[in-house]
């Protein structure tokens, strides 16, 4: 969507170096949702964030927001092999019951 | 609890062939969600019900149809396939407007 920009598109990244994946909208944000998608499988839902300057983290991967730049940043630190997948951030905008999805960050993470 | 389950996982068409997919959640959620995906298009919304009854159309909606009988199933129909119509279907449910969606395995299709 051009409404939701995800880069980079894809990242091929060495065991144990640190990544940023970063979501712009061209909406203002009132949510905004980060997934991981496994290849060929379904999405699992990792963060939401709802407010300005908000960052979430769960284990190895923090989630920042910033209002003003109406911008996300999925950080992950160390990578594993296991964080090898597609990442997709989704935007809620105001007064809406739609998502609506980037296109997809594709990381490879090789040993 | 299963989550948020799809049947079936995998189904070639011809064209102009029907076919229904399923969805079905056990979380008790008001919102579901019909979703493509298309490689370079990200997930499109194709129609969403906000609760037992109800449907709407999302991004996506031409060549398909929904039908919201019971809070637990959602189905989504293709009267007639094309070609365009080959993507890999994803179901989704929430809570609420604001709640997180939880998401199928997804369904693929080939319309040959």
């Amino acid at each position: 969507s051009q409404e939701l920009e995800q880069s980079p598109q894809s990242l091929i990244v060495q065991e144990g170096k640190n990544l940023t994946i970063n979501c712009t909208s061209s909406k203002t944000l009132y949510g905004l949702y980060w997934y991981k998608q496994k290849y060929g499988e379904g999405l699992i839902f990792l963060m939401m964030l709802q407010k300005g300057g908000e960052e979430k983290s769960h284990e190895k991967i923090t989630a920042k927001l910033d209002e003003k730049k109406q911008q996300s940043s999925l950080h992950i630190t160390a990578s594993q092999p296991s964080h090898a997948g597609i990442y997709l951030c989704g935007l809620r905008s105001y007064n809406t019951d739609k998502l609506i999805f980037g296109t997809g960050t594709r990381l490879q993470v090789f040993p | 609890n299963a989550g948020v389950t799809q049947t079936p996982k995998f189904r070639v068409l011809k064209t102009g062939q029907s076919m229904t997919l399923l969805c079905a959640q056990d979380m008790n959620h008001e919102y579901m969600y019909w979703y493509r995906q298309d490689p370079g298009m990200g997930l499109r919304l194709i129609h969403y019900s906000v609760g037992e009854g109800t449907t709407a159309k999302g991004e996506v909606p031409d060549g398909y149809n929904v039908s919201r009988l019971k809070k637990q199933n959602f189905l989504l129909g293709l009267e007639s396939a094309a070609p365009s119509q080959t993507s890999v279907y994803f179901c989704a449910s929430s809570s609420g407007r604001w709640e997180t969606q939880y998401f199928g395995p997804g369904t693929r299709l080939l319309v040959l």
